[in-house]
C-alpha cells in the first residue's frame, strides 16, 4: 500500500485559497488518490478523488502531475467552516484496496478570521 | 435517504469487559468497513465485510471480531478490553461492486475503557 506524507498543520486567512500537498512516491498503477475532510467527533467526509491531471467539483480541485508521485488539494476562498483535518489516501479502487487504506495523521487546517 | 448510522454514540466499559458496536450502512450499500480512531490520530482500518464474510483485515488482534447480517448491517465486537482500546470507532459503507472509491462514514461510537 502506498504511503502518503502531508504537512501536519496549516494556517490560512478567510477568503484565501489553500493548497495542501500530499506525497505518495510509491503509488501503484491502479491506485486512485482520494481526499477526505474530518471535523472533530465526526466521521470523515469524502471531498474529491482523481487518477491523473486535474479534477474539479463544487468544493475543491485536485491537481495530479504526470508522474502521480504527489497531489495537491486546492480549496478556493476558505471560510471558518473549512477548519478541519484533511486526509490524503492512496488505494486500489479496482480491487477494493482503497478500503484497507489507513488514513495517517492528516493535515490540520486552521482558518483564521 | 438515511446515511450510515451507528450505535451507541458513547459508552464506558472497564478493562476485561466485552463490547458490541452496531452499524447500519447507507441505503443501497452492501460493504461495511470498521475503523478505530485514537485521539489525535487518523482512522486505522480494522476489517471489512462483504456478503457476510470478512474480506480484508488490518493489523488488529483476534480480540476484534465482526459480523455482517443479511440486511448488510454489521457489528464490531471487542473482547477483553484494554485501556488502549479507548477510541472513536467508525463504520464506513460502500458498494462492493461498481464502487466509486467513496466511503460514507457514520458519526462513530466513542468507547472509553476505564
Amino acid at each position: 500500500l502506498a504511503k502518503t506524507t502531508q504537512p501536519i498543520s496549516m494556517d490560512s486567512y478567510e477568503g484565501q485559497e489553500v493548497n495542501i500537498t500530499c506525497s505518495h512516491n510509491n503509488i501503484a498503477t491502479n491506485d486512485y488518490i482520494t481526499w477526505y475532510q474530518q471535523f472533530p467527533s465526526q466521521g470523515p467526509r469524502f471531498i474529491i478523488q482523481g487518477y491523473k491531471t486535474k479534477v474539479t467539483n463544487e468544493v475543491a480541485s485536485l491537481f495530479i502531475p504526470a508522474d502521480r508521485k504527489s497531489s495537491t488539494l486546492s480549496l478556493p476562498r476558505v471560510s471558518l467552516s473549512d477548519t478541519a483535518v484533511y486526509y490524503c489516501l492512496v488505494g486500489d479502487r479496482v480491487s477494493g484496496g482503497y478500503q484497507k487504506v489507513t488514513f495517517g495523521t492528516g493535515t490540520k487546517l486552521q482558518v483564521i478570521p | 435517504d438515511a446515511g450510515v448510522t451507528q450505535s451507541p454514540t458513547h459508552l464506558i466499559k472497564t478493562r476485561g469487559q466485552q463490547v458490541t458496536l452496531r452499524c447500519s450502512p447507507k441505503s443501497g450499500h452492501d460493504t461495511v468497513s470498521w475503523y478505530q480512531q485514537a485521539l489525535g490520530q487518523g482512522p486505522q482500518f480494522i476489517f471489512q465485510y462483504y456478503e457476510e464474510e470478512e474480506r480484508q483485515r488490518g493489523n488488529f488482534p483476534d480480540r476484534f471480531s465482526g459480523h455482517q447480517f443479511p440486511n448488510y448491517s454489521s457489528e464490531l465486537n471487542v473482547n477483553a478490553l484494554l485501556l488502549g482500546d479507548s477510541a472513536l470507532y467508525l463504520c464506513a459503507s460502500s458498494l462492493g461492486r461498481g464502487h466509486t472509491g467513496e466511503l460514507f462514514f457514520g458519526e462513530g461510537s466513542r468507547l472509553t475503557v476505564l
